[in-house]
């Protein structure tokens, strides 16, 4: 298993603005992932995290909202950028040791008005 | 389009007696499923899965179904705690893609 952590657990944000979301994770992993939750749906990847070169985005997802960094193997960051009301939603960080299992944070609460 | 359904939101049961989960897909293609359990304010954390070459797993007071001719699958839960009360999450996976259904809530009543 792998534990993750993820800063900051919640933010209320204002419209037009960035956030950026921090996954630490307690090991070195391969592949991390990056998910929304909107309320009321299922979990919906927005991207993958490649460490050494640049994200792979997911329909609907692309760079320039979503910039995503990985520097090693053990963190990675999602920016969510110009954010509107619609960008509120929980933000999950997730990791696959080796198998098939994914392990998840504890996600990023956020808010926009 | 939703490859992964969970088709009922809510669920309550009685202490005691069995929680069944369902759990419908579409893509043939997937080969690993999983059951996934979150509290609220917190992330999913992985329950059991089943690889598409068995029809049952077990562990514990938790056992999954496959059914590949039916594109379904269930989480039987017996007997529910309390502490079982979350909303539950099945996904499937080709590959390197999970795909999510919505949830079901599932409420054990004392």
């Amino acid at each position: 298993s792998a534990v993750i952590s993820q800063k900051p657990s919640r933010d209320i944000c204002q419209r037009g603005t960035s956030l950026t979301i921090q996954c630490q994770v307690d090991s070195q992993v391969t592949m991390m992932f990056w998910y929304r939750q909107q309320p009321g749906q299922s979990l919906t990847l927005i991207a993958t995290a490649n460490q050494g070169s640049e994200a792979t985005y997911e329909s609907g997802f692309v760079i320039d909202k979503f910039p995503i960094s990985r520097p090693n193997l053990t963190f990675s960051t999602l920016t969510v950028s110009n954010m509107s009301p619609e960008d509120s939603s929980i933000y999950l960080c997730s990791v696959r040791t080796g198998g098939y299992e994914q392990y998840f944070g504890p996600g990023t609460r956020l808010t926009v008005t | 389009d939703q490859q992964v359904k969970q088709n009922s939101p809510s669920l309550s049961v009685q202490e005691g007696r069995i929680s069944i989960l369902n759990c419908d897909y579409t893509n043939s293609m997937f080969d690993y499923f999983l059951w996934y359990k979150k509290y609220p304010a917190e992330g999913p954390t992985f329950l059991i899965s089943i690889s598409s070459i068995k029809d049952k797993n077990e562990d514990g007071r938790f056992t999954v179904f496959l059914n590949k001719s039916a594109k379904h699958l269930s989480l039987h839960i017996v007997p529910s705690q309390p502490g079982d009360s979350a909303v539950y999450f099945c996904a499937a996976s080709a590959g390197n893609q999970f795909y999510f259904g919505t949830g079901t809530s599932l409420t054990v009543i004392p």
